[in-house]
């Protein structure tokens, strides 16, 4: 059973900066999992923000970033804004299977 | 723009199927390039993929669902559907149809999910 493992909550003051994180069971974080992010905003469906590593959506604000970080994929969010306050969510691909992470509540504060 | 929507019970007996479909509209399922997903969310808790199906048929079902998981789909209605047989209470959950784009490897478009509870 692979498991996906994020941060359970970060805060963040408005207008910093925070990196959030997304680790295999199976290892180091690599391009070939393709890993994803999302936003789920409270009684919301999941909107898409990274997608293949670090591609932005036409709709993804500039202030998001992904990468690799130390063997895990991240979601770098700069310039915070109070809006960012929300559960995110990575998704890796495992071959033609898909894990989501456990997500991390971010609080802007 | 794609748009997603989710149609189903709210409301099943443990034992029975659960049966949702997705309606696409903004783009067409037939003409390929995409998988097209089924996703839920237990209350308060994560998201828990669940498969996905290609126009053509092909599936992928997550391990731990396989055996009670059926995704299909109707490209003449443009809709592609979930059945999940002999649920539980442990099957209460937001369920969410999404498109995955594996040429960019990336699901982009999501429905608005819809709240299914199992209970007698």
């Amino acid at each position: 059973q692979t498991v996906v493992t994020q941060e359970p909550s970060l805060t963040v003051s408005p207008g910093g900066t925070v990196t959030l994180t997304c680790a295999s069971s199976t290892g180091a974080v690599t391009s070939g999992y393709y890993p994803n992010w999302f936003q789920q905003k409270p009684g919301q469906a999941p909107r898409a923000l990274i997608y293949s590593t670090s591609n932005k959506h036409s709709w993804t604000p500039a202030r998001f970033s992904g990468s690799l970080l130390g063997g895990k994929a991240a979601l770098t969010l700069s310039g915070v804004q109070p809006e960012d306050e929300a559960e995110y969510y990575c998704l890796l691909y495992y071959g033609g299977a898909v894990v989501f992470g456990g997500g991390t509540k971010l609080t802007v504060l | 723009q794609v748009q997603l929507q989710e149609s189903g019970p709210g409301l099943v007996k443990p034992s029975q199927t659960l049966s949702l479909t997705c309606t696409v509209s903004g783009g067409s399922i037939s003409s390929g390039g995409y998988y097209w997903s089924w996703i839920r969310q237990h209350p308060g808790k994560g998201l828990e993929w669940i498969g996905y199906i290609y126009y053509s048929g092909s599936t992928y079902y997550n391990p731990s669902l396989k055996s009670r998981v059926t995704i299909s789909v109707d490209t003449s209605k443009n809709q592609f559907s979930l059945k999940l047989s002999s649920v539980t209470a442990a099957d209460t959950a937001i369920y969410y149809c999404a498109r995955d784009s594996p040429a960019v490897a990336g699901v982009d478009y999501w429905g608005q999910g819809t709240l299914v509870t199992v209970s007698s």
